[in-house]
């Protein structure tokens, strides 16, 4: 069964505190993996997509590497407006996206 | 990154009604059209997937009488929501997908309150 996991459901960190975020995935024919920033109240902000095993990207704080089983989503150094939850999405064949539950983040001051 | 602009951000509406949301592609076709419900502290649920000029394949258990969804053109998906009654309140989002690198870009999202 196609499916996305992501881990933990919420993380809390001190400003400055480095982590990862977590997604897990059993999609047959992998097109793409994506991941999604989304505030309160608002659609989801792409920040990645990443389309085979070994790639990595990186946007500010926010780094994301993929294997064949699953994606990271490392944030370095966070700060407060780092908070959010972040969204993880496969796309498999015939257009099909699955969707992660979602890590909401809280990072303090 | 693209754009994909999402109207209105919020409606307030009497049990009965209908309610017309708007999901349109600012500086992109969208070959392929999404539209998705979340409930508070859940993720994405799809509804339902759109592709221009032809009829939206919905998902198991969504009412196709219910939530009529139209893509008249290639930047334009519309999503309404007939007879609406408060069991309809929710965030409803769409998401277009570019053609040529397939990426997926979501709008606002619309928060439905039906009283």
């Amino acid at each position: 069964e196609d499916q996305v996991t992501q881990s933990p459901e919420a993380l809390r960190l001190q400003e400055g505190e480095s982590s990862s975020l977590n997604c897990s995935y059993t999609v047959s024919g992998l097109r793409g993996l994506f991941w999604y920033r989304q505030d309160p109240g608002k659609g989801p902000e792409f920040l990645f997509t990443l389309y085979s095993a070994g790639e990595e990207k990186e946007k500010e704080r926010l780094k994301a590497t993929l294997t064949k089983k699953e994606s990271f989503l490392h944030i370095t150094a966070p700060k407060p407006e780092d908070s959010a939850t972040y969204l993880c999405a496969v796309q498999a064949a015939f257009n099909k996206f699955y969707f992660g539950s979602g890590t909401k983040l809280n990072v303090k001051p | 990154g693209a754009v994909v602009s999402q109207h209105p951000s919020r409606v307030i509406c009497k049990s009965g009604t209908s309610v017309k949301i708007e999901c349109r592609s600012l500086d992109f076709q969208a070959t392929t059209m999404f539209w998705y419900r979340q409930f508070p502290k859940q993720s994405l649920m799809l509804m339902a997937t759109s592709n221009e000029g032809s009829k939206a394949t919905y998902e198991q258990g969504v009412e196709k009488d219910k939530f009529l969804i139209n893509h008249a053109s290639l930047t334009l998906s519309t999503l309404t929501v007939t007879s609406a009654h408060p069991e309809d309140s929710s965030f409803y989002i769409c998401s277009a997908m570019t053609g040529t690198n397939e990426k997926l870009f979501f709008g606002s999202g619309t928060q439905l309150s039906v009283l």
